[in-house]
């Protein structure tokens, strides 16, 4: 596998299950992403992992729970979601550095329906 | 204030022509770079192209260049030659020099007619 997988592609819940998100880089690097991105709406960080730190948007509600168990391995747990939270969620990754372009690299994201 | 702002939310244009997707930035740092990503129907964002601010030539990539003028702070993507591939969503960001941690444009959806 190269670059950056997500696994599932596509979930269909509903709001009182539980289930996870994964997402694996390939790349060597230090700091993965997650995004929401919703129909019509800016794209949305929701959390961070790098060596150094967790970053997270405060907005996010507390459904969601990132876990990152190492600097290849990020997970988003999802409890008793609500059908907004539909969208495609984008994981990436990148260098943590500042000193050079250090682009991200994404996923092909998962598309979440919540019925 | 938005930090990028994309102002086209739509564009069209025919096949072999070229296209400019604008973006405008606002930032008091020194340092900062530039992104653009395409994102096609299927979701998954790709890097294009990179522009360091203290890069003194416009960053080149095959068919796509990045006009960056500095004193407007614009840093507007060009794309050469328009093929029907490049019908996505084009986002802007821009990481500042402080953070590793990029912000993104709102994107602009490229329609190529053929």
């Amino acid at each position: 596998e190269t670059g950056v997988t997500q696994t599932p592609r596509h979930l269909v819940m509903g709001m009182t299950n539980k289930k996870s998100l994964k997402c694996e880089q390939h790349l060597g690097h230090n700091a993965m992403y997650w995004y929401k991105q919703s129909a019509k709406k800016p794209l949305e960080l929701m959390f961070v992992y790098s060596l150094e730190e967790r970053v997270e948007n405060n907005s996010v509600p507390s459904r969601f729970s990132p876990e990152c168990p190492n600097s290849s391995h990020l997970f988003l747990h999802l409890h008793t979601l609500q059908p907004e939270d539909s969208a495609l969620y984008l994981c990436a990754s990148s260098h943590s550095g500042t000193g050079e372009s250090y682009e991200q690299y994404f996923g092909p994201g998962t598309r979440l329906t919540v019925t | 204030a938005q930090k990028i702002t994309q102002t086209q939310p739509g564009m069209f244009v025919q096949e072999k022509e070229a296209v400019t997707l604008d973006c405008t930035y606002d930032t008091s740092d020194q340092s900062y770079g530039l992104f653009w990503y395409k994102q096609p129907s299927s979701g998954e964002m790709i890097f294009l192209i990179y522009q360091g601010s203290y890069d003194e030539q416009n960053a080149t990539e095959g068919r796509y260049s990045l006009n960056f003028q500095k004193a407007r702070k614009s840093a507007n993507l060009v794309i050469s030659a328009s093929q029907l591939g490049d019908s996505a969503m084009y986002f802007c960001a821009m990481r500042e020099g402080g953070s590793y941690i990029p912000t993104f444009g709102r994107g602009t959806s490229l329609i190529v007619h053929p």
